[in-house]
């Protein structure tokens, strides 16, 4: 079965680097997404990695993939305080449902 | 102005009731999805519909139901059989385009059972 998962928290200081993890466990996937949730608010797609990459940069965003271990990691530069979320790690189906399984979240807090 | 709408943004209902949510898009994509999300858990799907006239259940469909009569619009109907409907519900949409096959999100209805 299709199962995704996450580290709960991360704390890191205004300026510094964050590193967000997930792993996954449906090898067949061939998208993997980062979102980013704000209190009270919908998910908004930060980016995806499609499942033959490797890495994937956007700005201050760097995706990477390990496909051998299952591995996702979602890197942050400069992180700001306006960076605080929970950011959510996702797998698509390889059914015709094509519906996202989740990761329970990482609520990152950036710290002055 | 192109997106994803929800209404109403928070919702409460008595128990026994049956209560719609709304979820529009002007996206022009054809699939789209509800999602349950409970308090430090990750989202469930409830319903999903891949074109007009055509749904099907997803994980947590037991005390729900859908209608997917426009392509920009998917209610979702919290019956008095869901025995715990209080969640932050989700609506997404689904864009297909060459390489790209990602899913958007409306800002949510916060539905609270009294």
């Amino acid at each position: 079965g299709e199962d995704v998962e996450q580290s709960l928290f991360l704390s890191v200081r205004e300026g510094d680097s964050s590193v967000i993890n997930c792993t996954y466990t449906d090898s067949s996937s061939t998208y993997l997404y980062w979102y980013k949730q704000e209190p009270g608010a919908g998910l908004q797609l930060l980016t995806y990695i499609f499942s033959n990459m490797d890495m994937k940069q956007d700005q201050r965003l760097t995706v990477l993939l390990n496909k051998k271990d299952k591995h996702l990691s979602l890197r942050i530069a400069d992180t700001q305080t306006g960076d605080s979320a929970i950011y959510f790690c996702a797998e698509i189906s390889s059914g015709s449902a094509r519906q996202l399984t989740f990761g329970s979240g990482t609520q990152l807090t950036v710290l002055p | 102005d192109g997106g994803i709408t929800q209404s109403p943004k928070y919702l409460f209902r008595k128990e026994g009731q049956n209560v719609t949510l709304s979820c529009e898009q002007n996206l022009n994509h054809d699939a789209m999805y509800w999602y349950r999300q409970d308090p430090g858990q990750g989202l469930r799907l409830i319903y999903y519909s891949q074109i007009v006239n055509d749904f099907q259940k997803g994980d947590i469909a037991e005390g729900y139901s859908v209608s997917r009569e426009k392509k920009e619009s998917f209610p979702l109907t919290v019956t008095s059989a869901q025995k715990n409907p209080t969640a932050f519900y989700l609506c997404a949409s689904r864009r297909t385009s060459g390489r790209e096959d990602t899913q958007y999100f409306g800002p949510g209805t916060r539905l609270t059972v009294l």
